[in-house]
């Protein structure tokens, strides 16, 4: 499979807890982008990275948030001491040059 | 700041019938726009991306147009099937590698 892979699918946890989420890319892309999407809505843009470099965060991504592609391949978004507003899809996608292919988003419902 | 729109929100329309997806950005200096197919519960799956400079982009059944000066952008899709019911986003970027705006979506219902 080439496509931008993401794990887990879905996550329950209470409010409070930590929580991590993966995202592999497609090989050789050098950018990678996280996205928020609740129900109803588009997604929202959360960061992104250019190789290991992290270029970009939105107002979006509180201090509870955050986000590492240690060595330019894969990348994790975690999230500290979880609150209900929490609770959304969170999509990954990457690109070599303009496009961007998106991966199949992890659901996240915090309790 | 840009924002992306997308109207209707919901749609619904016999099969067989040709389909017109409207987006609308406020800020016409964008690099390029991307429409994305989406299923419940599913990520996104891309469509078409058509560069600032180009009017248009046709794949299969679909065509998309470009009017960045107007700041809009139509999707077609050609004789509805059932298999077309799903969500169809827009999104735009500022520059090269950038970060997408998306729109809300418009929900597409095709009856059999």
């Amino acid at each position: 499979d080439t496509g931008v892979s993401q794990d887990p699918r879905h996550k329950i946890t209470k409010r409070g807890q930590n929580v991590t989420f993966r995202c592999d890319p497609i090989s050789e892309h050098n950018r990678l982008y996280w996205y928020r999407q609740t129900l109803g809505q588009g997604p929202e843009f959360l960061t992104y990275f250019q190789n290991e470099a992290q270029l970009e965060k939105s107002r979006l991504l509180s201090d509870r948030f955050s986000a590492e592609r240690p060595k330019g391949s894969f990348s994790t978004l975690e999230i500290q001491r979880t609150e209900q507003g929490d609770s959304a899809m969170y999509l990954c996608a990457s690109s070599l040059n303009n496009e961007q292919y998106f991966g199949p988003g992890t659901r996240l419902t915090v309790t | 700041k840009q924002e992306v729109t997308q109207i209707p929100a919901a749609l619904s329309v016999p099969e067989g019938e040709n389909l017109v997806l409207n987006c609308s950005f406020t800020d016409s200096a964008i690099y390029n726009l991307q429409w994305f197919r989406q299923d419940p519960g599913k990520g996104l799956t891309s469509l078409l991306l058509i560069q600032s400079s180009q009017r248009e982009q046709t794949s299969g059944r679909l065509n998309a147009s470009l009017d960045k000066s107007s700041g809009r952008s139509t999707l077609y899709i050609a004789a509805s099937q059932p298999g077309d019911s799903a969500t169809y986003l827009c999104a735009v970027s500022g520059a090269a590698g950038n970060k997408l705006t998306f729109g809300g979506g418009t929900r597409v219902l095709v009856k059999p």
